[in-house]
């Protein structure tokens, strides 16, 4: 079993559609979730990270973490063509000698249609 | 633009050969990350240099090695080249003294094994 479990998709929705992303994990050392968006062919590039459970918002996306169950999400409101990605979650980790890593979801792909 | 630079963006080349990957991180940032993207394995975690210390150790092969330099840019090496190795090799860097453990990402390096 993976540590982070992420739905591939491929997600299709209509402009304007509020989209739900999600991943399980689980590894209880993670500490802290983050959300990258990658383009075809493109570095991935940090969205949102968050701590503790809870949610926290920027602008039109809005990332949720429930440590109780291991689950994270993010949602995007009011999706736009140009959200048309793959979302990746990712989770840091600790590591003996002070070092860290991130342990990443496969990713979420996501196509938004006029 | 996150600011990480990597070169060179494409490679292709033979199996059994040798190639290096180099990195820039941002400006400020002492910790250098690598990782490799395949569709298979999704992003994997390689290895993990501070300040021109080895931090961190992943799924890195042994044909593969890394370095640090005193200017802060990295290399990563990889040898005796096979099909397998064809990927997408990403760098990230993060700042000193963090508390979120965000990195950030460059380009990619897209290599070709044939």
């Amino acid at each position: 079993q993976k540590e982070v479990e992420q739905d591939p998709g491929p997600l299709s929705v209509p402009e304007g559609a509020i989209v739900s992303l999600n991943c399980t994990y689980s590894n209880s050392a993670f500490q802290y979730f983050m959300w990258y968006r990658q383009y075809s062919r493109k570095g991935p590039e940090l969205l949102m990270y968050t701590y503790s459970s809870g949610n926290k918002e920027d602008g039109r996306f809005t990332a949720q973490v429930d440590k109780s169950s291991k689950y994270i999400s993010l949602f995007i409101r009011d999706s736009q063509p140009s959200d048309s990605a793959t979302y990746l979650c990712a989770m840091s980790d600790k590591l003996t000698g002070g070092g860290n890593k991130l342990t990443f979801g496969t990713g979420t792909q996501l196509k938004v249609e006029l | 633009d996150s600011g990480v630079t990597q070169t060179p963006k494409h490679l292709i080349t033979a199996t059994g050969q040798r190639v290096t990957l180099r990195c820039s991180p941002r400006s400020g940032d002492l910790s250098v990350y690598w990782y490799q993207q395949s569709l298979d394995q999704g992003l994997q975690f390689l290895i993990q240099y501070y300040n021109g210390e080895e931090r961190a150790k992943g799924n890195i092969l042994e044909r593969f090695s890394a370095q640090q330099f005193p200017d802060l840019h990295s290399e990563l090496n990889l040898s005796s080249l096979e099909l397998g190795d064809s990927a997408l090799y990403f760098c990230a860097s993060s700042p000193p003294g963090q508390a979120t453990d965000t990195q950030y990402f460059g380009p990619g390096t897209r290599l070709t094994v044939l």
